[in-house]
Protein backbone atom coordinates (compact mmCIF):
# COMPACT_ATOMS: atom_id res chain seq x y z
CA UNK A 1 0.00 0.00 0.00
CA UNK A 2 1.21 3.68 -0.98
CA UNK A 3 2.67 5.14 2.32
CA UNK A 4 2.21 8.70 3.78
CA UNK A 5 3.24 11.13 1.04
CA UNK A 6 4.57 14.84 1.92
CA UNK A 7 4.74 17.92 -0.27
CA UNK A 8 7.39 19.28 -1.21
CA UNK A 9 10.31 18.05 0.21
CA UNK A 10 12.09 20.89 1.16
CA UNK A 11 11.21 24.42 1.21
CA UNK A 12 13.65 27.49 1.74
CA UNK A 13 11.72 31.04 2.14
CA UNK A 14 12.84 34.47 4.09
CA UNK A 15 11.27 35.13 7.29
CA UNK A 16 8.10 37.02 7.54
CA UNK A 17 6.98 35.19 4.56
CA UNK A 18 4.40 32.55 4.58
CA UNK A 19 4.55 28.72 3.43
CA UNK A 20 2.37 25.86 3.33
CA UNK A 21 2.86 22.13 3.56
CA UNK A 22 0.88 19.31 1.99
CA UNK A 23 0.21 15.55 3.64
CA UNK A 24 -1.86 12.68 2.07
CA UNK A 25 -2.05 9.92 4.60
CA UNK A 26 -2.62 6.15 3.96
CA UNK A 27 -5.93 5.46 2.64
CA UNK A 28 -8.60 4.52 5.33
CA UNK A 29 -6.16 6.57 8.34
CA UNK A 30 -9.07 8.27 10.19
CA UNK A 31 -6.15 9.93 12.65
CA UNK A 32 -3.19 12.05 10.90
CA UNK A 33 -0.57 14.06 12.87
CA UNK A 34 1.93 16.88 12.14
CA UNK A 35 5.12 16.98 14.09
CA UNK A 36 8.17 18.99 14.31
CA UNK A 37 11.24 17.95 14.14
CA UNK A 38 14.33 20.71 15.17
CA UNK A 39 17.67 19.38 14.22
CA UNK A 40 19.08 17.53 16.99
CA UNK A 41 15.61 17.21 18.96
CA UNK A 42 13.31 14.64 17.73
CA UNK A 43 9.36 15.20 16.61
CA UNK A 44 7.05 17.19 19.02
CA UNK A 45 3.59 17.06 18.22
CA UNK A 46 2.30 20.26 16.88
CA UNK A 47 -1.59 18.59 16.10
CA UNK A 48 -3.74 16.29 15.82
CA UNK A 49 -6.61 15.37 13.67
CA UNK A 50 -9.69 12.45 14.01
CA UNK A 51 -11.19 12.66 10.47
CA UNK A 52 -11.62 16.38 9.85
CA UNK A 53 -12.06 17.58 13.51
CA UNK A 54 -9.25 18.49 15.86
CA UNK A 55 -8.37 16.81 18.71
CA UNK A 56 -5.49 18.34 20.36
CA UNK A 57 -3.76 21.56 18.93
CA UNK A 58 -2.18 22.68 22.62
CA UNK A 59 1.17 22.99 21.06
CA UNK A 60 0.71 24.56 17.94
CA UNK A 61 1.82 28.42 17.85
CA UNK A 62 -1.84 29.98 17.26
CA UNK A 63 -0.52 33.40 16.21
CA UNK A 64 1.61 32.07 13.15
CA UNK A 65 0.62 28.26 12.46
CA UNK A 66 -2.39 26.94 11.18
CA UNK A 67 -3.84 23.27 9.92
CA UNK A 68 -6.70 22.30 8.26
CA UNK A 69 -7.98 18.42 6.76
CA UNK A 70 -11.15 19.18 4.86
CA UNK A 71 -13.50 15.97 3.96
CA UNK A 72 -11.17 14.34 6.73
CA UNK A 73 -8.56 13.01 4.02
CA UNK A 74 -5.50 15.58 3.15
CA UNK A 75 -3.69 18.27 5.03
CA UNK A 76 -1.92 21.24 4.86
CA UNK A 77 -0.08 22.84 7.55
CA UNK A 78 0.49 27.06 6.98
CA UNK A 79 2.99 29.42 8.98
CA UNK A 80 2.41 32.98 8.42
CA UNK A 81 4.56 34.94 8.61
CA UNK A 82 7.50 32.01 9.35
CA UNK A 83 10.25 32.95 11.81
CA UNK A 84 13.94 32.11 12.06
CA UNK A 85 13.21 28.82 14.97
CA UNK A 86 10.69 27.69 12.17
CA UNK A 87 13.26 26.02 10.30
CA UNK A 88 13.07 22.05 10.99
CA UNK A 89 11.29 19.20 9.91
CA UNK A 90 7.51 18.80 9.27
CA UNK A 91 6.26 15.40 9.42
CA UNK A 92 3.24 13.91 8.93
CA UNK A 93 1.97 10.58 10.50
CA UNK A 94 -1.71 8.83 10.15
CA UNK A 95 -3.12 5.89 11.84
CA UNK A 96 -6.32 3.69 11.18
CA UNK A 97 -7.72 5.42 14.77
CA UNK A 98 -6.94 7.54 17.45
CA UNK A 99 -7.54 5.51 20.97
CA UNK A 100 -4.70 2.96 22.50
CA UNK A 101 -0.94 2.12 21.75
CA UNK A 102 -1.85 -0.49 19.30
CA UNK A 103 -2.67 1.95 16.40
CA UNK A 104 0.94 2.45 14.47
CA UNK A 105 1.29 5.54 13.11
CA UNK A 106 2.84 5.87 10.17
CA UNK A 107 5.32 8.49 9.37
CA UNK A 108 5.87 10.36 5.76
CA UNK A 109 9.59 11.67 4.62
CA UNK A 110 8.82 14.72 5.73
CA UNK A 111 9.28 18.82 4.94
CA UNK A 112 12.73 19.98 5.24
CA UNK A 113 12.27 24.32 6.12
CA UNK A 114 14.82 26.45 6.09
CA UNK A 115 13.50 29.83 7.19
CA UNK A 116 16.81 32.79 6.19
CA UNK B 1 4.61 16.06 31.78
CA UNK B 2 5.82 12.95 30.20
CA UNK B 3 9.61 13.08 29.42
CA UNK B 4 12.52 10.43 27.93
CA UNK B 5 15.61 10.49 28.01
CA UNK B 6 18.03 8.61 25.46
CA UNK B 7 22.16 8.18 25.88
CA UNK B 8 24.01 10.88 23.16
CA UNK B 9 25.20 9.97 20.02
CA UNK B 10 27.07 9.11 17.77
CA UNK B 11 27.43 5.32 18.67
CA UNK B 12 30.35 4.45 16.54
CA UNK B 13 30.69 1.05 15.82
CA UNK B 14 32.46 -1.87 14.03
CA UNK B 15 30.25 -4.31 12.23
CA UNK B 16 29.40 -7.45 14.34
CA UNK B 17 29.68 -5.74 17.59
CA UNK B 18 27.08 -5.24 20.52
CA UNK B 19 24.63 -2.53 20.48
CA UNK B 20 23.28 -0.86 23.68
CA UNK B 21 20.99 2.47 23.31
CA UNK B 22 20.01 3.18 26.98
CA UNK B 23 16.55 4.84 27.33
CA UNK B 24 14.52 6.01 30.13
CA UNK B 25 11.13 7.53 30.68
CA UNK B 26 9.23 9.80 33.49
CA UNK B 27 5.18 9.25 33.28
CA UNK B 28 2.49 9.50 35.07
CA UNK B 29 0.14 6.17 34.95
CA UNK B 30 1.05 2.95 32.67
CA UNK B 31 2.57 4.52 29.43
CA UNK B 32 3.66 1.84 25.95
CA UNK B 33 7.07 2.61 25.35
CA UNK B 34 8.25 2.65 21.30
CA UNK B 35 11.71 2.38 19.30
CA UNK B 36 11.76 4.34 16.10
CA UNK B 37 14.41 4.12 13.15
CA UNK B 38 15.08 7.09 10.56
CA UNK B 39 17.13 6.11 8.08
CA UNK B 40 18.86 8.32 6.17
CA UNK B 41 16.45 10.74 3.51
CA UNK B 42 13.47 8.43 4.78
CA UNK B 43 10.35 8.89 7.31
CA UNK B 44 10.31 6.95 10.66
CA UNK B 45 9.73 3.41 11.29
CA UNK B 46 8.43 1.54 14.18
CA UNK B 47 11.21 -0.64 14.88
CA UNK B 48 9.61 -2.65 17.68
CA UNK B 49 7.21 -2.00 21.06
CA UNK B 50 6.26 -3.18 24.46
CA UNK B 51 2.76 -2.07 25.84
CA UNK B 52 3.30 -2.94 29.64
CA UNK B 53 5.77 -3.89 32.14
CA UNK B 54 8.17 -7.03 31.57
CA UNK B 55 7.19 -6.61 27.89
CA UNK B 56 9.83 -7.58 25.16
CA UNK B 57 9.74 -5.86 22.15
CA UNK B 58 11.52 -7.65 19.03
CA UNK B 59 11.82 -7.17 15.32
CA UNK B 60 15.17 -7.68 12.86
CA UNK B 61 17.62 -8.54 15.67
CA UNK B 62 17.08 -5.62 17.97
CA UNK B 63 15.11 -6.45 21.06
CA UNK B 64 14.33 -3.99 24.48
CA UNK B 65 12.77 -4.68 27.32
CA UNK B 66 9.91 -2.59 29.07
CA UNK B 67 11.26 -2.53 33.18
CA UNK B 68 8.71 -0.62 35.34
CA UNK B 69 10.99 -0.71 38.22
CA UNK B 70 14.01 1.31 36.57
CA UNK B 71 11.25 3.39 34.30
CA UNK B 72 13.98 1.83 31.46
CA UNK B 73 13.28 0.34 27.84
CA UNK B 74 16.93 0.22 26.73
CA UNK B 75 17.83 -0.86 23.00
CA UNK B 76 19.70 -3.60 22.02
CA UNK B 77 21.42 -5.68 19.07
CA UNK B 78 23.96 -8.74 19.22
CA UNK B 79 25.50 -8.14 16.00
CA UNK B 80 25.19 -4.99 14.39
CA UNK B 81 25.24 -4.33 10.31
CA UNK B 82 26.28 -1.19 8.37
CA UNK B 83 23.20 -0.98 7.00
CA UNK B 84 21.76 -0.56 10.87
CA UNK B 85 23.07 2.99 10.68
CA UNK B 86 20.60 5.42 11.40
CA UNK B 87 18.60 7.45 14.24
CA UNK B 88 16.81 5.93 16.80
CA UNK B 89 14.15 7.51 18.76
CA UNK B 90 12.86 5.97 21.91
CA UNK B 91 9.21 7.02 22.59
CA UNK B 92 5.83 6.79 24.82
CA UNK B 93 2.52 6.94 24.61
CA UNK B 94 0.33 7.53 27.68
CA UNK B 95 -1.71 4.26 29.46
CA UNK B 96 -4.68 6.24 29.11
CA UNK B 97 -5.65 5.50 25.33
CA UNK B 98 -4.47 8.58 24.05
CA UNK B 99 -2.06 7.83 20.50
CA UNK B 100 0.00 11.23 21.31
CA UNK B 101 3.70 10.27 20.91
CA UNK B 102 6.15 11.91 22.91
CA UNK B 103 10.22 11.04 21.60
CA UNK B 104 13.62 11.11 23.07
CA UNK B 105 15.98 13.40 21.26
CA UNK B 106 17.46 10.37 19.02
CA UNK B 107 20.90 8.72 18.64
CA UNK B 108 23.01 8.13 15.65
CA UNK B 109 24.29 5.16 15.25
CA UNK B 110 27.41 4.51 12.69
CA UNK B 111 28.28 0.97 12.10
CA UNK B 112 31.46 0.59 10.47
CA UNK B 113 32.86 -2.16 8.01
Amino acid sequence: EAGVAQSPRYKIIEKRQSVAFWCNPISGHATLYWYQQILGQGPKLLIQFQNNGVVDDSQLPKDRFSAERLKGVDSTLKIQPAKLEDSAVYLCASSLARGGSSYEQYFGPGTRLTVT
Amino acid sequence: GDSVTQMEGPVTLSEEAFLTINCTYTATGYPSLFWYVQYPGEGLQLLLKATKADDKGSNKGFEATYRKETTSFHLEKGSVQVSDSAVYFCALTPGSGYSTLTFGKGTMLLVSP
